[in-house]
């Protein structure tokens, strides 16, 4: 079963424009993660909030979580067209496995 | 330093057929993980090895699926026999131990059944 489901499924924005994903949790977590899949690649370590953490910042991404509504949004501030990715929250709750969402399908146009 | 290496990238079998996948993780790397990616969603853990032994493979289908980790270090994926819906992507990863937070991820192998 998927730990979190990702809103929007899809998102397309212009090159300078921030962008905003979701993602909601069913189960308690230690931490939640981001990942980002390129086209035909592996997944990519983005960044990790701990469970008693509420933001946290990495370069252009901003990662809140909120975890009396389960829930979680990745920010990437000024997108540039190699943002263009799938992006996947991975929740770790006590049995030490992560869990992936449906992902979100990020296009940042030119 | 080197990443999580897969084999091959492609396969294309029909129903009933076996195949085999291999990772050669990160090394000193001593957890390694399998995930099976079908199409349109997240990845799926089906086995987690911790060196040689398995951790967790809860989620890997028995009947026709087995995984191997001989001297803790590379990895082999069977599926035998498959079936049409093992079409996916499968996905190695490693961490230095379980407990540590990030997973490296290999490319991938993408599986299609005829």
């Amino acid at each position: 079963s998927q730990q979190g489901e990702e809103d929007p499924q899809a998102l397309s924005i212009q090159e300078g424009e921030n962008a905003t994903m979701n993602c909601s949790y069913k189960t308690s977590i230690n931490n939640l993660q981001w990942y980002r899949q390129n086209s035909g690649r592996g997944l990519v370590h983005l960044i990790l909030i701990r469970s008693n953490e509420r933001e946290k910042h990495s370069g252009r991404l901003r990662v809140t979580l909120d975890t009396s509504k389960k829930s979680s949004s990745l920010l990437i501030t000024a997108s540039r067209a190699a943002d263009t990715a799938s992006y996947f929250c991975a929740g770790r709750g006590s049995a030490r496995q992560l869990t992936f969402g449906s992902g979100t399908q990020l296009t940042v146009l030119p | 330093e080197a990443g999580v290496a897969q084999s091959p990238r492609y396969k294309i079998i029909e129903k009933r057929q076996s195949v085999a996948f291999w990772c050669n993780p990160i090394s000193g790397h001593a957890t390694l993980y399998w995930y099976q990616q079908i199409l349109g969603q997240g990845p799926k853990l089906l086995i987690q090895f911790q060196n040689n032994g398995v951790v967790d493979d809860s989620q890997l289908p028995k009947d026709r699926f087995s995984a191997e980790r001989l001297k803790g270090v590379d990895s082999t994926l069977k599926i035998q026999p498959a079936k049409l819906e093992d079409s996916a992507v499968y996905l190695c990863a490693s961490s230095i131990e379980a407990i540590q937070e990030t997973q490296y991820f290999g490319p991938g192998t993408r599986l299609l059944v005829l």
